[in-house]
C-alpha cells in the first residue's frame, strides 16, 4: 500500500506571494492533519481534515487554509507569505480521526522557503 | 492544555551503548502517548506506541512504558546502533477529549551514534 504522498517536496517562494501544497493520505485513510515543523518552534498542528470537514484547528493565523476533496485528497494554503513560514510541512493520514485508536501515518514533507 | 516536555538534546553515543530518552507529559484526559522517529530529509515514522497506564510499547529493540503515576514515557534501548542516528519525538493525544485529538508533540531529540 503506498504511503503518505506530499507534493512538491520542495519550494522556494518570494514574500507575499501565496503557496498551495498537496497531501494524498493513504488509500482507504479519511482522516488527514497538516503539521509546521521548523527548528524553533518545533512541530506544531496546524488543522485535521476529515470527510471534506475541518474539524480541528491549531492557532495559526487566518493566512493559512485547507480543504479536502471527496477523494480525501487535501491542499494547505498559505497566502501573504511571511519569512517566518519558511519551514517542513508535514501532513499526516489516519483511517479516521480518534488519537487513541488511530495512528496517524506521515508524508515525506514539503519544504518551503521564503525568500 | 497538553504539554510534552522531552529532553534536550543532542545525545551523541558510542555503538551498543544503552540509550534512555526522557519524556514527561501534561494532559488533561487520557492520552495515547507515541513516539516518532525522523531520520535525516524524511517524515516521521511511527516508532511505538502506548494508549494506556501501565502499557508498553516496543518495535525495532526500543521500549516505553506508559507511566501514569510519574506521566512519563521515557524511550529505552539496550544496544545502540549507527543507523538509530535520527531525531526522536515524543507525542501524545488526547483521545478522551472528542474533537481534540491532534498530537501534541515535544521538541525532539537529535541521537547520534558514533561507530
Amino acid at each position: 500500500k503506498a504511503g503518505v504522498t506530499q507534493t512538491p517536496r520542495y519550494l522556494i517562494k518570494t514574500r507575499g506571494q501565496q503557496v498551495t501544497l498537496s497531501c494524498s493520505p493513504i488509500s482507504g485513510h479519511r482522516s488527514v492533519s497538516w503539521y509546521q515543523q521548523t527548528p524553533g518552534q518545533g512541530l506544531q498542528f496546524l488543522f485535521e481534515y476529515f470527510s471534506e470537514t475541518q474539524r480541528n484547528k491549531g492557532n495559526f493565523p487566518g493566512r493559512f487554509s485547507g480543504r479536502q476533496f471527496s477523494n480525501s485528497r487535501s491542499e494547505m494554503n498559505v497566502s501573504t507569505l511571511e519569512l517566518g513560514d519558511s519551514a517542513l510541512y508535514l501532513c499526516a493520514s489516519s483511517l479516521k480521526p480518534g488519537g487513541i485508536a488511530e495512528t496517524q501515518y506521515f508524508g515525506p514533507g514539503t519544504r518551503l522557503l521564503v525568500l | 492544555g497538553n504539554s510534552v516536555t522531552q529532553m534536550e538534546g543532542p545525545v551523541t553515543l558510542s555503538e551498543e551503548a544503552f540509550l534512555t530518552i526522557n519524556c514527561t507529559y501534561t494532559a488533561t484526559g487520557y492520552p495515547s502517548l507515541f513516539w516518532y522517529v525522523q531520520y535525516p530529509g524524511e517524515g516521521l515514522q511511527l516508532l511505538l506506541k502506548a494508549t494506556k497506564a501501565d502499557d508498553k510499547g516496543s518495535n525495532k529493540g526500543f521500549e516505553a512504558t506508559y507511566r501514569k503515576e510519574t506521566t512519563s514515557f521515557h524511550l529505552e534501548k539496550g544496544s545502540v546502533q549507527v543507523s538509530d542516528s535520527a531525531v526522536y519525538f515524543c507525542a501524545l493525544s488526547d483521545g478522551a477529549n472528542f474533537g481534540n485529538e491532534k498530537l501534541t508533540f515535544g521538541t525532539g531529540t537529535r541521537l547520534t551514534i558514533i561507530p
